[in-house]
């Protein structure tokens, strides 16, 4: 157990439709990482948090977008969603706001079925 | 031509052989270099990591990172059944952006 927390874990839904998924980072950390994972682009950095501000911004959609409360959750938000969008979508958390290996940690996944 | 490549597989071999993975990448940039481990509907962890170029080992597992040649490997040795899972290479040049990930390569240890 990573001590990262998303949910919900399965989400099926409907095109045009629109969801929002949830992380809860480990305990003292202050950054959170979304991440894409599908078949056919493997996983993919979306958009990094840091104590409430975003800090990087990746392959993120238009139609999706993130924020970070401040209790340090952060909820990812995917609207207009189409089949294309269906994934697993990870979060990671670590305490820095830069790049350290090894302390970063990634929850369970949260995975998307756009039908 | 993505930024980092790697063989999708699946890649089998009987239990007790020596696995070889490998990606290449494209970015000059990249300083850490990470091999991740993902079972079926599970977050990948992280299994050994490398900054620059060199060896690293840790029991029966070996990272190589090759930075002349964009070339990064991971050997398994003396593979055993609860090895098979998919291998996710990972790359970064620090920062604060996310990790650049290889596609993974699926491995199946056959008892």
């Amino acid at each position: 157990d990573s001590g990262v927390t998303q949910t919900p874990k399965h989400l099926i839904t409907a095109t045009g439709q629109r969801v929002t998924l949830r992380c809860s980072p480990r305990s003292g950390d202050l950054s959170v990482y979304w991440y894409q994972q599908s078949l056919d682009q493997g996983l993919q950095f979306l958009i990094h948090y840091y104590n409430g501000e975003e800090r990087a911004k990746g392959n993120i959609l238009e139609r999706f977008s993130a924020q970070q409360f401040p209790d340090l959750h952060s909820e990812l938000n995917l609207s207009s969603l189409e089949l294309g969008d269906s994934a697993l979508y990870f979060c990671a958390s670590s305490a820095r706001g830069d790049f350290i290996p090894g302390e970063l940690f990634f929850g369970e996944g949260s995975r998307l079925t756009v039908l | 031509q993505k930024e980092v490549e790697q063989d999708p597989g699946p890649l089998s071999v009987p239990e007790g052989a020596i696995v070889s993975l490998n990606c290449t990448y494209s970015n000059s940039a990249f300083q850490y270099f990470m091999w991740y481990r993902q079972y079926s509907r599970k977050g990948p962890e992280l299994l050994m990591y490398t900054y620059s170029s060199g060896n690293k080992e840790d029991g029966r597992f070996t990272a190589q990172v090759d930075k002349s040649s964009k070339y990064i490997s991971l050997f398994i040795r003396d593979s055993q059944p609860s090895d098979s899972a998919t291998y996710l290479c990972a790359m970064s040049a620090g920062g604060a952006d996310g990790l650049t990930f290889g596609k993974g390569t699926h491995l199946i240890i056959q008892p």
